[in-house]
């Protein structure tokens, strides 16, 4: 069965710090990847996701991630992190025979201004 | 487009009391979830439909969880007896080539 887990359950930065968000999936057949931020009091938002071809994927707001195949990985990224970025980050997965997007735990990213 | 639509945003219950929540999905698009979100937890999937037909199921709790998708558009979630580990976020999704659209989900507590 298709699983995802992230690495950091709680996140601390200060702004203008740079991010790294891990993230594993385990499967063995075709997936398609995503990241998705849900701000306080708000609704899921995708911010990014990679389906095939170049593997470092860029998302609004300067996220970008890169898909590791043979680490079946797919880690977030930002240079400069915002006090606006403060949310929770979910890594999903959907495996291409089932059609199911699991998710992650999440982590939660708190920015300090 | 027009996103996922889903009411109540927010209901309280007292445990044992029975509970129903609807989405209506984006127009045309055929495939519907539910998720379950706990709070500090990811979304987990509760059933998954594809037009009226239930395609995966197999993490609803049959013994109190039902859901159905009569024609083929807006679902209906619904729990009874509610118990208070049900307290969560409940989200609707469905799926169109651009990917996934979630509403904005109802709070759900039990108390």
């Amino acid at each position: 069965a298709q699983s995802v887990s992230q690495h950091n359950h709680h996140v601390i930065l200060s702004e203008a710090a740079s991010l790294e968000l891990g993230c594993n999936y385990s499967y063995g057949g075709t997936v398609n990847l995503f990241w998705y931020v849900q701000y306080p009091g708000q609704h899921l938002q995708l911010l990014l996701k990679y389906f095939s071809g170049d593997p470092l994927v860029k998302g609004i707001k300067g996220f970008e991630a890169e898909f590791i195949k043979s680490k079946f990985s797919f880690n977030l990224r930002k240079p400069s992190v915002q006090w606006s970025d403060t949310a929770e980050y979910f890594c999903a997965v959907i495996a291409a025979d089932t059609g199911k997007l699991i998710f992650g735990q999440g982590t939660t990213l708190q920015v300090k201004p | 487009e027009a996103g996922v639509a889903q009411s109540p945003r927010y209901k309280i219950i007292e445990k044992r009391q029975s509970v129903a929540f609807w989405c209506n999905p984006i127009s045309g698009h055929a495939t519907l979830y539910w998720y379950q979100q706990i709070l500090g937890q990811g979304p987990k999937l509760l059933i998954q439909f594809q037009n009226n037909g239930v395609v995966d199921d197999s993490q609803l709790p049959k013994d109190r969880f039902s859901a159905e998708r009569l024609k083929g558009v807006d679902s209906t979630l619904k729990i009874q007896p509610a118990k208070l580990e049900d307290s969560a976020v409940y989200l609707c999704a469905s799926l169109s080539h651009y990917g996934y659209t979630f509403g904005s989900g109802t709070r759900l507590t039990v108390v």
